[in-house]
């Protein structure tokens, strides 16, 4: 079934500890998103990446890093994990132009202790 | 920059009434508009989006949405409402100037009672 793969499904972190979420996608769109997602603040935007080879930062970018070395994959590093990253974290697609939607993975629920 | 607001937390109604789940944005250019429904522990999951053309959009799961320009709204809405579509749901907005660029609003939580 194509689609968005992340994993861990979940994960509990040390502070201080390095993390790598992934993201793996089969329906070879161009865009991909990194978001959070917290209570009362809807999704905000870490990281993006609107082809291989290029990555950009979003809305919240301190202490996340990514790359984008094929079109499939869109990892999100954590150099140094600190509480304030506890969160639900989502990747997500689009392909086409402008006018497409976005397609979310099932996400990755981190908590940093 | 654009942004999205979702002025309520939650939204309660009645099974069988109308819902209006509500969204106003801002951007520089024309505003390319979506709602995105979130179910316990999954990912988003889109409903619809205007892009251009007829201000009224259907969407998925009976939901419609009315693009007003002179208001910069984009309510979300359905005739009759189950409880099934208890869920949490998001506005999003993307500039046509501003790329790939997705901003959402906070989220509504609309809670249907039987």
């Amino acid at each position: 079934i194509a689609g968005i793969t992340q994993a861990p499904t979940s994960q509990i972190l040390a502070a201080g500890r390095r993390m790598t979420l992934r993201c793996t996608q089969d329906m070879r769109h161009n865009a991909m998103y990194w978001y959070r997602q917290d209570l009362g603040l809807g999704l905000r935007l870490i990281h993006y990446s609107n082809t291989a080879g290029t990555t950009g930062k979003g809305e919240v970018p301190d202490g996340y890093s990514v790359s984008r070395a094929n079109t499939d994959d869109f990892p999100l590093t954590l150099a140094s994990a600190v509480p304030s990253q506890t969160s639900v974290y989502f990747c997500a697609t689009k392909g086409g132009s402008t006018n497409t939607e976005a397609f979310f993975g099932q996400g990755t629920r981190l908590t940093v202790v | 920059a654009q942004s999205v607001a979702q002025p309520e937390d939650q939204v309660n109604v009645a099974e069988g009434n109308p819902l209006t789940v509500k969204c106003t944005y801002s951007v520089s250019g024309n505003p390319y508009l979506f709602w995105y429904v979130q179910y316990p522990n999954r990912g988003l999951q889109f409903l619809l989006k205007y892009i251009t053309g007829d201000n009224l959009v259907k969407g998925s799961y009976g939901f419609e949405a009315e693009f007003n320009k002179s208001q910069t709204s984009f309510h979300l809405k359905k005739p009759s409402a189950l409880v099934s579509d208890s869920a949490l749901y998001f506005c999003a907005v993307r500039d046509n100037n501003a790329g790939n660029m997705l901003t959402f609003g906070g989220g509504t939580r609309l809670m249907v009672k039987p």
